[in-house]
This record gives structure tokens, C-alpha cells and sequence, in this order.
């Protein structure tokens, strides 16, 4: 199957500092990108989705301003947390979607777990 | 507005026994449906999906779901589960115009040898 990447893997930062997530589909190009977030031992809620070129759609109680999506290219959205504070430790997961033929795919990053100390 | 139940926490099973983990779902309009498997400090796996047509969905690794639109559910099942099904499960619903994926609160199956 199709694969999607996440870089990086596991980051700790400084309370007051901003960190960047990246998702890349590695084999596909996907028009549509997706960022989750999820707590221990919690399902994954939806923060935001987002297509290429354009401003992303946020959930209702995301903050835009704090979390920033950015989605350069067909393969590449970025999520970057500003002013991190330790609530926003989490495990965030990002997907890519495509669709061909009428079928619809979606595939999933395998995350990145954000300490904020 | 949509949204995904699945009623047990926790579900536990010897090894070689039938495995379901339960799933009910709401949404307007026709629902895309999904299983995910997740391991630990892992991201989500893609077992199977039901779109359209057959209401028997046959996935990966032997996992099967059945879509029942009276009740509105969709429960995963495995004829015959190994140590190594042993993962936290999640039962997600997108309407069939948007791909947003709503998801359950996930059900952790413990299966022992």
C-alpha cells in the first residue's frame, strides 16, 4: 500500500518554543491531508484538514493560530505548533488521501509524540 | 453531525476463539466505514473499509466486518484470533462527500495463549 511518512518520529521541546511536524506521502500524490491528535489511551480527534495550495479547514476548538498547517505541495503538509505549552503534549497523527477511479484512499503517518516540558 | 460508538472498552479472548469487536455509527446521508488497528506508540493501520456494495467487507490479516444498515453497525469480527491480533481498534465514519473520519473511542483486544 501507499505510504506516509512523518518527521519526526518523537520531539521534546522548551515550553515557548514552536516545533514543525512534517508529513510527506512517499509514493502518491495526495490532494488531501489530515492532522490528528491523541491522547493517551484516547481515540484520535481531528484538528484540521487540508488541500494543497490552499488555507486549511480547522475543527471547531482548534486554535489556527497556534497550530499552523501548511500544505506546500501534493506530498507535503506541515503542522507546526507554536508557543508549545505542555498541554500540548500529545501524539499527532497526520493522513493523505486520494482518490482515482471514484475510489477514495486515505493513509496514515505513523506519528509523532510531542513533549513540551 | 456524525459519530461512531463502540460499547466495550476492553475485550479479551483465548487464542484460536472468534473475535468481534463492536461498532455502531451515525451519520446523514451514506456512511464510509473503516476499521484501524494501532499498536503501541504506533500510528493506525488500515484494515478494511465498506464503500459500497457487499455488506461482508473481507480485510487484512483474516479480519472481516459486516455492515448492517437497519442497525447501523458494523462489527469487526476474526473467525480465529492470535496472541498477536492482541491491539487497540478503532471504528471510524466518514460521510461520502467529505473523508473526514470521525472516530470511536477505540476497543483494546487482549488475546492470550
Amino acid at each position: 500500500g501507499a505510504v506516509v511518512s512523518q518527521h519526526p518520529s518523537w520531539v521534546i521541546c522548551k515550553s515557548g518554543t514552536s516545533v514543525k511536524i512534517e508529513c510527506r506521502s512517499l509514493d502518491f500524490q495526495a490532494t488531501t491531508m489530515f492532522w490528528y491528535r491523541q491522547f493517551p489511551k484516547q481515540s484520535l480527534m481531528l484538528m484540521a484538514t487540508s488541500n494543497e495550495g490552499s488555507k486549511a479547514t480547522y475543527e471547531q476548538g482548534v486554535e489556527k493560530d497556534k497550530f499552523l498547517i501548511n500544505h506546500a505541495s501534493l506530498t507535503l503538509s506541515t503542522l507546526t505548533v507554536t508557543s508549545a505549552h505542555p498541554e500540548d503534549s500529545s501524539f499527532y497523527i497526520c493522513s493523505a488521501s486520494f482518490t482515482y477511479g471514484g475510489m477514495y484512499e486515505q493513509y496514515f503517518g505513523p506519528g509523532t509524540r510531542l513533549t513540551v516540558t | 453531525a456524525q459519530s461512531v460508538a463502540q460499547p466495550e472498552d476492553q475485550v479479551n479472548v483465548a487464542e484460536g476463539n472468534p473475535l468481534t469487536v463492536k461498532c455502531t455509527y451515525s451519520v446523514s446521508g451514506n456512511p464510509y466505514l473503516f476499521w484501524y488497528v494501532q499498536y503501541p506508540n504506533r500510528g493506525l493501520q488500515f484494515l478494511l473499509k465498506y464503500i459500497t456494495g457487499d455488506n461482508l467487507v473481507k480485510g487484512s490479516y483474516g479480519f472481516e466486518a459486516e455492515f448492517n444498515k437497519s442497525q447501523t453497525s458494523f462489527h469487526l469480527k476474526k473467525p480465529s484470533a492470535l496472541v498477536s491480533d492482541s491491539a487497540l481498534y478503532f471504528c471510524a465514519v466518514s460521510r461520502s462527500n467529505d473523508y473526514k473520519l470521525s472516530f470511536g473511542a477505540g476497543t483494546t483486544v487482549t488475546v492470550r495463549a
